[in-house]
């Protein structure tokens, strides 16, 4: 079955720097993959999504990229503020099965002023 | 703001008891997908209803059931509560067909005791 496997670790950078995070998953690509923002407490909220034939997505100061050779997707916060602190999910959107949204565990993000 | 209510907010329960979780949809949505999400773990589906049918489940057992109302409001029922149930449960609304951006409420948290 399918797996996905995001950074364990908390990331920890200072206010300022680019933030990445890694979504890496198993098996075949999805039609769809994105990305949310969790924070405590709190349902997900959607940020970006981008399709498999698309190498990179741009919103603000958020970047994504979708590898499906390497089955990888990097998510990027550039200018990272501390109001970025939460955690990020990515979640993969299965076509073969109905659309439902398979999330990884998720990173959290803290930025320090 | 999304606009996805979920009731109650919170829930305590015991073991073998029944439980009801609520959901209105955001305006205009009518796709409903019912998500639950262990204690540092990511969202996991449970089932997903399309204008009042059910149009895919996750790996749940049938204790674990759902309805969609014509104003496609939803209930999701869980019978024979176990320990393991206790989580955040959390609903999400998309509009159109079931592969659009998903909403999600802010969730029930449920504790199972």
């Amino acid at each position: 079955s399918q797996k996905i496997e995001q950074n364990s670790e908390a990331l920890n950078i200072q206010e300022g720097k680019t933030a990445t995070l890694t979504c890496n998953y198993t098996n075949y690509s999805p039609a769809y993959l994105q990305w949310y923002r969790q924070d405590p407490g709190r349902g997900p909220v959607f940020l970006l999504l981008i399709r498999e034939n698309e190498k990179e997505k741009r919103k603000e100061r958020l970047k994504v990229t979708f590898d499906t050779t390497l089955k990888q997707s990097l998510f990027h916060i550039t200018a990272s503020q501390p109001a970025d602190s939460a955690t990020y999910l990515c979640a993969l959107d299965m076509e073969s099965q109905g659309g439902k949204l398979i999330f990884g565990q998720g990173t959290e993000l803290s930025v320090k002023p | 703001e999304t606009g996805v209510t979920q009731s109650p907010t919170h829930l305590i329960k015991t073991r073998g008891q029944q439980v009801t979780l609520r959901c209105s949809s955001q305006s205009g949505h009518n796709t409903v997908s019912w998500y639950q999400q262990a204690l540092g773990q990511g969202p996991q589906f449970i089932f997903q209803y399309y204008r009042e049918e059910e149009n895919g489940r996750g790996n749940f057992p049938p204790r674990f059931s759902g309805l969609q109302f014509p104003n496609y409001s939803s209930e999701l029922n869980v019978n024979a509560l176990e320990l393991d149930d206790s989580a955040l449960y959390l609903c999400a609304s998309s509009s159109r067909g079931p592969r659009e951006t998903q909403y999600f409420g802010p969730g029930t948290r449920l504790l199972v005791l």
